[in-house]
């Protein structure tokens, strides 16, 4: 598998129900950061963990980082319609440069 | 909050000619970025830039692309001779020292 793919590649939910999306790397990382982007737009930056950190919480999100399995997981509690969109993971894995590695991507939709 | 401002939004051009995408990060940031995303696929990397030259470039990168910062302010991207596959959206990306990416709303760039 590639470094960073998600899983599952589509995700249907009703509204107030919770979307978890996985995500896993191949390489050791720095970082590992959350992305949402709405259809044909742009990229808007979720949630960063560090390779130290286990878990994080960001209002509605949750992510964890499992280093050993070089995984980590995006949860969204009571989903919104306007939740509706695609969500990436991307890593880092150079000190310095920094370049990110985006996963495959997961299509959340949720249905009202 | 400060933003990564890219133009134009939409570029169509013929295959052949020679396109610029502009950029204009935000004003104290050091690294720069150019990513790209083919409809329906991952978000690629193209090249990072630091310190006025390129720091690391990906594959895709080859002899038709080119990056420049001309005026300490703008940082555009040039095809020079577009090709069909060259068809994406292309995203400008800055960094600055402590860490945190922000991302432009991207360019579409269609070649016909």
């Amino acid at each position: 598998s590639q470094q960073g793919e998600e899983d599952p590649q589509a995700l249907s939910i009703q509204e107030g129900e919770n979307a978890t999306m996985n995500c896993s790397y191949k390489t050791s990382i720095n970082n590992l950061q959350w992305y949402r982007q709405n259809s044909g737009r742009g990229l808007v930056h979720l949630i960063l963990i560090r390779s130290n950190e286990r878990e994080k919480h960001s209002g509605r999100l949750r992510v964890t980082l499992d280093t050993s399995k070089k995984s980590s997981s995006l949860l969204i509690t009571a989903s919104r319609a306007a939740d509706t969109a695609s969500y990436f993971c991307a890593t880092d894995a150079n000190f310095g440069n920094e370049k990110l590695t985006f996963g495959t991507g997961t299509r959340l939709t949720i249905i009202p | 909050e400060p933003e990564v401002t890219q133009t134009p939004s939409h570029q169509v051009t013929q295959m052949g000619q020679e396109v610029i995408l502009r950029c204009v990060p935000i004003s104290n940031h050091l690294y720069f970025y150019w990513y790209r995303q083919i409809l329906g696929q991952k978000v690629e990397f193209l090249v990072s830039f630091y310190n006025n030259e390129i720091s690391e470039k990906s594959e895709i990168f080859d002899d038709q692309f080119s990056v420049e910062r001309p005026d300490g302010s703008n940082f555009t991207l040039k095809i020079r001779s577009t090709k069909l596959e060259d068809s994406a959206m292309y995203f400008c990306a800055s960094r600055g020292r402590r860490y945190g990416y922000t991302f432009g709303s991207g360019t579409r760039l269609t070649v016909v």
